[in-house]
């Protein structure tokens, strides 16, 4: 298994576009985690869905934040519109055990 | 709430030095505690978990319930060592808790 999969690796975007963060998790893991990761706040939990169905989207922003598991093995993290404050590296992760993907570095100017 | 402090940013030591990176959880039931190691630019990887009493790269962390902690030790660093570290917690399900982190920098 390749681990967990994320696309892309790096995002330079300008401000007020669409982003859409991409996400693999790895084959038979039945949770999966989407995570911000800033040098002020650490990392912060922003959604977690179990079995494709999103449990707990207490962690999100904001409304311009939005986050789809369609299937098991697929999910997107999506800001609309963008803004320099979201600048940040995105993790995605998928359990049991909390396997990380690489990451995507998203910067908005 | 539940909550995991980790109060240094930033420790530094020289290699062969003693490594204590400080973890403090709030709960009141019984959490399942994490380490988590970050090297420069790569992805989040599980260093060691409570539960499983091991020792990982010369690392080992001690729940101590009395006093509500869960600290990372290694009593020689290496250069190898130096990354962000982070605590983290899980009460009832895979959802973790992760403390602000700490960057370990090992000087030769």
């Amino acid at each position: 298994d390749a681990g967990v999969i994320q696309s892309p690796r790096h995002e330079v975007t300008e401000m007020g576009q669409e982003v859409t963060l991409r996400c693999k998790p790895i084959s038979g893991h039945d949770y999966l985690f989407w995570y911000r990761q800033t040098m002020m706040r650490g990392l912060e939990l922003l959604i977690y869905f179990n079995n494709n169905v999103p449990i707990d989207d207490s962690g999100m922003p904001e409304d311009r934040f939005s986050a789809k598991m369609p299937n098991a093995s697929f999910s997107t993290l999506k800001i609309q519109p963008s803004e320099p404050r979201d600048s940040a590296v995105y993790f995605c992760a998928s359990s049991p055990q909390q396997y990380f993907g690489p990451g995507t570095r998203l910067t908005v100017t | 709430a539940q909550r995991v402090t980790q109060p240094e940013k930033l420790l530094s030591v020289f290699k062969g030095a003693p490594v204590e990176l400080k973890c403090n959880y709030s709960y009141s039931g019984s959490p399942e505690l994490f380490w988590y190691v970050q090297y420069s630019r790569q992805r989040l990887q599980l260093l060691l978990r409570h539960i499983s009493r091991e020792s990982i790269k010369g690392f080992t962390a001690d729940l101590n319930k009395g006093e509500t902690s869960f600290h990372l030790k290694k009593p020689f660093a290496q250069e190898e060592d130096s990354a962000m570290y982070y605590c983290a917690l899980t009460y009832n399900t895979d959802k973790l808790i992760f403390g602000t982190g700490t960057r370990l920098q090992v000087f030769p």
